[in-house]
């Protein structure tokens, strides 16, 4: 089956640093995304890994182990403005399901002042 | 570009009822998807279409039916609604590496 585990809820303070992890099992990997939704809106793309290591944009860096089947996104210098849900998702079947993505529940954020 | 647009942006609809909820993108993306997601769960996918002509189930795909006559279009329909069905939908495409998403339309079945 396809799994994809991620923490409910964090919270943090303005200016401090996040990380949010995610784990996930899969029957293929052609890729993890990293996802914001701000409450009542759509998501959004943040990052997009599929070879091992980090990648930075910003204040957002997103990593991947794909041996662990493993991924964090970290978030510097927060703001207020990054309360949101961050969804991890895997694209499994690759061509087969047109790239179709495979969610979490995601990781309701909250950043307080 | 107006991106993803996807109509109404709510509606109630009581059981028993049958809809359709529009979805149109402008960026000539051959992958399209309908995603649906309930409070405290991930998005699901009920169905994709990789080009006009073209559809395929996915993870959730009872209860709806869908269309791709054209590139731009993709519609969903909901023929009998069940409260169950109650949720916000996402209508989303493809460039590459990331997938767009419309606005969502949350739909209440009461």
């Amino acid at each position: 089956g396809q799994n994809i585990d991620q923490p409910t809820e964090m919270t943090a303070t303005e200016g401090a640093i996040v990380q949010i992890n995610c784990t996930y099992q899969t029957s293929g990997f052609n890729g993890l995304f990293w996802y914001q939704q701000h409450a009542g809106e759509a998501p959004t793309f943040l990052s997009y890994n599929v070879l091992d290591g980090l990648e930075e944009k910003g204040r957002f860096s997103s990593f991947l182990s794909r041996s662990k089947g493993y991924s964090y996104l970290l978030l510097k210098e927060l703001q207020m403005k990054d309360s949101a849900s961050y969804l991890c998702a895997v694209s499994p079947w690759g061509n087969q399901a047109g790239t179709a993505l495979i969610f979490g529940k995601g990781t309701t954020l909250s950043v307080s002042s | 570009n107006a991106g993803v647009t996807q109509t109404p942006k709510f509606r109630i609809l009581k059981i028993g009822q049958s809809m359709t909820l529009q979805c149109t993108q402008d960026m000539n993306h051959n992958y399209m998807y309908w995603y649906r997601q309930d409070p405290g769960m991930g998005l699901k996918l009920i169905y994709y279409s990789v080009g006009a002509g073209i559809t395929d189930k996915g993870e959730v795909p009872n209860g709806y039916n869908v269309s791709r006559s054209t590139t731009e279009d993709f519609p969903l329909r909901l023929e009998l609604a069940a409260p169950s069905q109650t949720s916000v939908y996402f209508c989303a495409s493809l460039a590459v590496d990331e997938q767009f998403f419309g606005p969502g339309t949350r739909l209440t079945v009461l």
